[in-house]
């Protein structure tokens, strides 16, 4: 059972242009929603993260949109520059302390590839 | 700080054959993780551990073992390596208070198994 659903598989965009990747979850007990980017031949780094209590939370070109009701959550690269082009993970989290780790459920990713 | 560091950063394997990937963290954190990942994926969990002497199964534990017998230290033990666990294995920290805190990633390990 897939807990966080992600896509597009993969986006090309134009330099300047709007990335939009979306994901979806199941669990409502998640309540932690980061978003990772990984480069090739590196390991994931946090990029931004939000909680349900807010809608939206911006990070200079990065916009993460929440909607809990639908239960999804979007990640919206503004300007979109070459220097974007990674494999972007969502995931999400319980706030499951007194039984685990805080473990993370991550999306399948996304590959963008930013064109000049 | 250095942060995560994983050795080696590529393996090849024999079937049959055992190795243990490394993993260390410099930042005191509390909480330690063992990823795998393979292509179109994502990443999976396969153990953790929230502090010396404490460790869990993940989603994707069969295997594999792990330690912890120090804060810095979490290595992942493979015994009798399949072609199934070809992968790139990440380590990750988080400091783990009362909410969840930013997972730190380590370079990876790149395992092949023939």
């Amino acid at each position: 059972q897939q807990q966080v659903k992600q896509s597009p598989q993969s986006l090309i965009v134009q330099k300047g242009g709007i990335s939009i990747i979306n994901c979806a979850y199941e669990n409502t007990a998640f309540d932690y929603f980061p978003w990772y980017q990984q480069f090739p031949g590196k390991g994931p780094a946090l990029l931004i993260a939000i909680r349900p209590d807010v809608s939206e939370k911006k990070e200079g070109r990065f916009t993460i949109s929440f909607n809990k009701s639908a239960k999804q959550f979007s990640l919206h690269i503004m300007d979109s520059q070459p220097g974007d082009s990674a494999t972007y993970f969502c995931a999400a989290s319980k706030d499951s302390r007194g039984a685990g780790s805080y473990q993370l459920t991550f999306g399948k990713g996304t590959k963008l590839s930013v064109i000049p | 700080n250095a942060g995560v560091t994983q050795t080696p950063k590529f393996r090849i394997l024999k079937i049959g054959q055992s190795m243990t990937l490394q993993c260390t963290q410099d930042m005191n954190h509390n909480y330690m993780y063992w990823y795998r990942q393979d292509p179109g994926m994502g990443l999976k969990l396969i153990y953790y551990s929230v502090g010396a002497g404490i460790t869990d199964k993940g989603e994707v534990p069969n295997g594999y073992n792990v330690s912890r017998s120090t804060t810095e230290d979490f290595p992942l033990r493979l015994e009798l390596a399949a072609p199934s666990q070809t992968s790139v294995y990440f380590c990750a920290s988080s400091l783990g208070l009362e909410s969840p805190t930013e997972q730190f990633f380590g370079p990876g390990t790149r395992l092949t198994v023939l």
